[in-house]
């Protein structure tokens, strides 16, 4: 069953602006990570967030998670059109073979 | 390194026929897993493998068998194609052995439509 829920589901915003998204999951984990799919492409993974930390950075990447609340963030600041894309979270479960993915955020970022 | 490759990248089928979906990594890793994208569902795990010769059933295995017979290689076949099996495949690697799930190599992706 599909473990994290993107929200929104869709944003839309302008160049330099700062694009938030966050997500939700169920289960107790032991890492969360969050991946990029430019249209009809592969997905690219961005970063990895284990569950013993609570922030991570990764150039204009800014990672949160708080386990307490069962959610993450990925704050993308200055936002270019490039990152025009959908994200998605996604977790291991505890089943240490494959991912549990969300069904992701499509972002738009507009010059 | 290629990393992750899939062919074919598009394919068409009629309903009732058998086809194999080809995934080769050359990383050395230890596990691979197929996933199939929908439009507004995202990636739901088909099957996976954490070895040459271990596979197991995720979300999704219906209609769908998978074997590995080598580290390098994890095909996965149709075995008699249903219009609900149209959706982009994605197969994807990982080192493995770590307890938990590490980052995934994802290949560009198979788009399927049976007719």
């Amino acid at each position: 069953s599909q473990q994290g829920e993107e929200d929104p589901q869709a944003l839309s915003i302008q160049e330099g602006e700062n694009a938030t998204m966050n997500c939700s999951y169920k289960t107790s984990i032991n890492n969360l990570q969050w991946y990029r799919q430019n249209s009809g492409r592969g997905l690219v993974h961005l970063i990895l967030i284990r569950s013993n930390e609570r922030e991570k950075h990764s150039g204009r990447l800014r990672v949160t998670l708080d386990t307490s609340k069962k959610s993450s963030s990925l704050l993308i600041t200055a936002s270019r059109a490039a990152d025009t894309a959908s994200y998605f979270c996604a977790t291991d479960a505890n089943s240490g073979y494959a991912l549990n993915f969300g069904k992701g955020t499509s972002l738009l970022v507009t010059p | 390194n290629a990393g992750v490759t899939q062919t074919p990248k598009f394919q068409v089928l009629k309903t009732g026929q058998s086809m194999t979906l080809q995934c080769a990594q050359d990383m050395n890793h230890e596990y691979m897993s197929w996933y199939r994208q929908d439009p507004g569902m995202g990636l739901r795990l088909i099957h996976y493998s954490v070895g040459a010769g271990i596979t197991d059933q995720g979300e999704v295995p219906n209609g769908y068998n998978v074997s590995r017979s080598t580290t390098e290689d994890f095909p996965l076949r149709l075995l008699s194609a249903a219009p609900s099996q149209t959706s982009v495949y994605f197969c994807a690697s990982s080192p493995g052995g770590q307890g938990f799930t590490d980052t995934q190599y994802f290949g560009p992706g198979t788009r399927l439509t049976v007719l």
